[in-house]
Formats: C-alpha cells, structure tokens, sequence
C-alpha cells in the first residue's frame, strides 16, 4: 500500500451514528493531520496529532495513532448530514522537509 | 478569519498556453505550497517555499513549473506550456513559523484548471 491509504473507500451512515475511518501509512512521521473536503472544493484542516501523541479530541472529533503499527483513525461522533465529504489524512516527515504525503481518503456520506 | 485566497476559481486554457494561478497566503505565513488533485485522485505536492527560494519540489514540478513571491503578498505557479494532463485542482497552503501551530498547513479553495 502506499503511503498514506485509508479504508474504508466509501462509508454510508444514519445521522447520529458514529463515523470511523482509517489511515495507514509507511515511513516514519513528525505528525498525521486529517482535512475534509467537500466535492469540488478545498480542503479544511480538523485535526493534527503529532508522532508522540497517542489520541487527540477536537469537539465531535477523536483521532488516534499508534505509531508502531503506523496507522491513525478518525472516529466522527454523533454524524449529521452537514459532515458528508471526503475525508484525508496527511503525513508529515521526520526531518526538514514539510511536505504533506495525502492518503486516498474516505467518502463518507451521511443520510437523514 | 485569515484564509488562504486563491484566483481564478476555474482556468479553462488551450494546450501550449501560459497560466498563472495566483494565491495569497495568510498575511504572518512564512512557508508556501502548491499541491494539486487530479479528478478522483489524492492530492499530490508539487513545491514548497520560504525565504523567497525553493525548498523542495516534487517529480511532477519539472521546467515547465515554476514559482514566485512577486510581491509581499502574492504566491504564483506559473505552467508554461500547458498539457493535457495539467488538468487538475491546484491548492495553495500556507504555514506559520510559530511553535505549536506551525505545522498546520491551511488550504485555499483550489483553482480548477481545465487544458483543452
């Protein structure tokens, strides 16, 4: 896989329910943040947690990391319909450079 | 707010035509980026900037790329000679320098760039 590749692809939910989505990447990081998209437009940042942080919590937001399996969730609870987008995580390297390395991501859809 | 800003919403330019996609960072940002999506695609990093250089660049940023800091304000890609499969969402991003923030990097609304 490469660097960066979350599962699911795609995620249908009731409104209300709980939303989990997976990233898992390969080369070591300086953190992992996650961005949502809606179709066709930018990307907002939700969330970053760095190398030596194991979980993070951001209003409905709850990100995870466990770096010895070098893999990150998002966990959205309580969904509504308003959260429907494309959701990424990105990684940062060690070292100087500051690129960030984006997975797939997750289309979540999120139904009345 | 601050956001990043980024003109034209869609570019629509013939193969072997110029573009320039413009981008105005957040005001106190000191690094710079250009990613860019192609349709149903992850989002890809072209470059990176700061002190008015180049600080590291993808495969995909070949001659025909190229970036500037024309002024204070403004961030530019420039695409000299446009090709079929330039077509993409190009995102600019922004940093700040302060410690605990500054590895958030804040995305523009993107400029969809269509090469017929």
């Amino acid at each position: 896989s490469q660097q960066g590749e979350e599962d699911p692809q795609a995620l249908s939910i009731q409104e209300g329910e709980n939303a989990t989505m997976n990233c898992s990447y390969k080369t070591s990081i300086n953190n992992l943040q996650w961005y949502r998209q809606n179709s066709g437009r930018g990307l907002v940042h939700l969330i970053l947690i760095r190398s030596n942080e194991r979980e993070k919590h951001s209003g409905r937001l709850r990100v995870t990391l466990d770096t010895s399996k070098k893999s990150s969730s998002l966990l959205i609870t309580a969904s509504r319909a308003a959260d429907t987008a494309s959701y990424f995580c990105a990684t940062r390297g060690t070292g100087t450079a500051s690129k960030l390395t984006f997975g797939t991501g997750t289309r979540l859809q999120v139904t009345l | 707010e601050p956001e990043v800003t980024q003109t034209p919403s869609h570019q629509v330019t013939q193969m072997g035509q110029e573009v320039i996609l413009r981008c105005v960072p957040i005001s106190n940002h000191l690094y710079f980026y250009w990613y860019r999506q192609i349709l149903g695609q992850k989002v890809e990093f072209l470059v990176s900037f700061y002190n008015n250089e180049i600080s590291e660049k993808s495969e995909i940023f070949d001659d025909q790329f190229s970036v500037e800091r024309p002024d204070g304000s403004n961030f530019t890609l420039k695409i000299r000679s446009t090709k079929l499969e330039d077509s993409a969402m190009y995102f600019c991003a922004s940093r700040a320098r302060e410690a605990g923030i500054a590895d958030t990097q804040y995305f523009g609304p993107g400029t969809r760039l269509t090469v017929l």
